[in-house]
């Protein structure tokens, strides 16, 4: 149980374009989502929070605009990075988690390479 | 603000040797505390988990985590690695909501 699926694991984009990241829980609902970006040889840095229904939280320094977060649904959150830009190529992680339980379940990660 | 110290980015054991890896938090709170695994290619997964009561927590695969309030430390134990150990391990410390990760540890097990 507990299974979150990220898709797509790897994109290549030009600059400029904009990319979007989807995660899902597959078997339990995700009243909390959580998205990641992990640097080459660093830790999970925290990008924002989202609860179904409801706006995301940013972290400290995460452009808002840049990284458009959705959690429409019990099941599913998108990531959008518009207006990509190379230095915004990065592996990006999302977890869930369900009401009540303070576990988190993670994705398999999308590696995002802008060109 | 929390924190999360691993204090070893690269660790080399041989196939049966033991193996502890350190974990060191700030945190101003009730804490949780998680060990994550990421074997190589797959997504992280919950090795334990400490909330509460005893603070010798067992894991899977043989894992077991001690959670020492004094030394604000959480430090990861198997007695016998094996093989099929190799992964990068992170420790994570949280309230209800948000988790701090610390930079992880490469765990390479030759057989």
């Amino acid at each position: 149980g507990a299974v979150v699926s990220q898709h797509p694991s790897r994109v290549i984009c030009k600059s400029g374009t904009s990319v979007k990241i989807e995660c899902r829980s597959l078997d339990f609902q995700a009243t909390t989502m959580f998205w990641y970006r992990q640097f080459p040889k660093q830790s999970l840095m925290l990008m924002a929070t989202s609860n179904e229904g409801s706006k995301a939280t940013y972290e400290q320094g995460v452009e808002k605009d840049k990284f458009l977060i959705n959690h429409a649904s019990l099941t599913l959150s998108t990531l959008t990075v518009t207006s990509a830009h190379p230095e915004d190529s990065s592996f990006y992680i999302c977890s869930a988690k369900g009401q009540g339980k303070n576990i988190q379940y993670f994705g398999a990660g999308t590696r995002l390479s802008v060109l | 603000a929390q924190s999360v110290s691993q204090h070893n980015h690269h660790v080399i054991l041989s196939e049966a040797a033991s193996l502890e890896l350190g974990c060191n938090y700030s945190y101003g709170g009730t804490v949780n505390l998680f060990w994550y695994v990421q074997y190589p290619g797959q997504h992280l997964q919950l090795l334990l988990k400490y909330f509460s009561g005893d603070p010798l927590v067992k894991g899977i695969k043989g894992f077991e985590a001690e959670f020492i309030k004094s030394k604000f430390s959480f430090n990861l134990r198997k007695p016998s690695v094996q093989w099929s150990d190799t992964a990068e391990y992170f420790c994570a410390v949280g309230g209800y909501s948000t988790l701090t990760f610390g930079k992880g540890t490469m765990l390479l097990v030759s057989p």
